[in-house]
């Protein structure tokens, strides 16, 4: 079974500085995807970053980045430079080759101050 | 259209009554997935349909709940004599296959389902 786990339920950072949210996950498939998803207030998820579990290179999208600890089971998001807009509900998730089906945490909320 | 489309986008219901949603998924995405969302929590897997095959139900918590999807298009979530716990936001979302891989689930905006 497909388990995600997200131990931080809110967190709150500066604006300009760095956070990063910690996810941990379980899967007895060899071949999984792990993903990070923004929910703003709109409700509209959307796809901050994807991880190929075969990649040992930590993904990378301009200011967000992961770090993927295959061993420890671990998948952490680093947001650089936080912004205003960067608040919303971030929400850690898996998906195998095998049954395609996405395994939400419970999501972390991050506030930025200004 | 371009993206997931959800209908109604809200919906107040008594309790007692059936609802029906709505879920448009992107063209050509094989897989189409139901999440409920209740305030402030995780989305908690429903049900998955994958091109053709016999549907994964393992999520949907009562036989209350049922979904159905007309080949690679429209679903339908349906709820039974719907209860006060049944409020929350119901998400759906598509995908596809790239190489055999998991890509991107495109999410719509949900329906918020409130039963008073």
């Amino acid at each position: 079974a497909q388990t995600v786990t997200q131990s931080q339920p809110e967190m709150s950072v500066q604006e300009a500085e760095t956070v990063t949210l910690s996810c941990t996950y379980d899967t007895s498939e060899s071949d999984y995807y792990l993903f990070w998803y923004k929910q703003p207030p709109s409700r509209q998820m959307i796809l901050v970053i994807r991880q190929e579990a075969y990649k040992q290179q930590n993904a990378t999208e301009n200011r967000f980045s992961v770090n993927f600890q295959k061993a420890a089971k671990s998948f952490s998001l680093k947001i650089s430079d936080s912004q205003l807009g960067d608040a919303a509900m971030y929400f850690c998730a898996s998906s195998t080759s095998g049954t395609y089906k996405y395994i939400f945490g419970t999501g972390t909320r991050l506030k930025v101050l200004a | 259209g371009a993206g997931v489309s959800q209908s109604p986008s809200n919906k107040v219901t008594e309790k007692g009554k059936d609802v029906e949603l709505r879920c448009d998924p992107i063209s050509g995405h094989t897989a189409l997935y139901w999440y409920r969302q209740r305030l402030g929590q995780g989305l908690e897997f429903l049900i998955y349909f994958q091109g053709n095959s016999a549907p994964d139900k393992s999520g949907l918590p009562s036989d209350r709940f049922s979904a159905e999807r007309t080949g690679e298009s429209v679903s339908t979530l349906t709820i039974q004599r719907t209860q006060q716990e049944d409020s929350a936001v119901y998400l759906c979302a598509s995908s596809s296959r790239t190489g055999g891989a998991p890509t991107e689930a495109f999410f719509g905006q949900g329906t918020r389902l409130t039963v008073v």
